[in-house]
């Protein structure tokens, strides 16, 4: 699977777009682009995935640029209980139930 | 419940002691997996199985880790002989299968809260 590159760290005030970005320039065209969150003391939960074509459910919305080497994360309205470490993932179509490969995330810490 | 369930959701345990920490997928999930996270740090993979046999080990540290699972639902991880480099939260999660076919859509998998040990 191909790697990912994710800032450590963000902030956002409460009420406005939280934009994450994700670096994947070496995807390959079968491979997915998935996000998950982890918030503290909890295991992480699935947010969004998606492959070519921008995506969005009630959770978030994901924006994949054209060119598959990077994608952002918008959550429209960040509240407190969105401070979470968020993870970016990339995955091959075809890999069956083989195991998310986690890195380091960007912590995101919604502030009042 | 319709989560994944892991026990105990605490474990203090003596250094040198074996624990053994249980996961309960979602009915039906025919893939499972362990992961530990040590404080402050990321999610570090350990096994998984496709039913109840284990396709990828690879990630268990050492041979003081073992992991069973049977009738293709509960799995038990076992710890012999802990060590305070042990403490961590330990982390289950299960998804439905998914052929490793072209055009196979993966899904999501669904994580437990963990079990958090503390070896002392």
């Amino acid at each position: 699977d191909a790697k990912t590159t994710q800032p450590p760290s963000m902030d956002c005030a409460e009420g406005r777009a939280a934009n994450l970005p994700c670096n994947h320039s070496t995807i390959s065209g079968n491979e997915y682009v998935y996000w998950y969150r982890q918030i503290h003391s909890q295991g992480p939960q699935y947010i969004i995935h998606g492959l070519k074509n921008n995506e969005t459910n009630e959770m978030a919305s994901l924006i994949i640029t054209e060119d598959r080497k990077s994608s952002t994360l918008i959550l429209p309205h960040a509240t407190l209980r969105d401070t979470a470490v968020y993870y970016c993932i990339v995955r091959l179509l075809n890999s069956g139930n083989t195991p998310l490969v986690f890195g380091k995330g960007t912590r995101l810490s919604v502030i009042a | 419940g319709a989560g994944v369930s892991q026990s105990p959701s605490n474990k203090v345990t003596e250094k040198g002691k074996d624990v053994e920490l249980r996961c309960d997928p979602i009915s039906g999930h025919t893939a499972l997996y362990w992961y530990r996270q040590s404080l402050g740090q990321g999610l570090e993979f350990l096994i998984y199985f496709q039913g109840n046999s284990a396709p990828d080990k690879s990630g268990l540290p050492s041979d003081r880790f073992s992991a069973e699972r049977t009738g293709g639902s509960v799995s038990t991880l076992t710890i012999q002989r802990t060590q305070q480099e042990d403490s961590a939260v330990y982390l289950c999660a299960s998804s439905p299968y998914i052929p490793r076919t072209l055009n196979a859509v993966n899904t999501e998998a669904f994580f437990g809260q963990g079990t958090r040990l503390t070896v002392v």
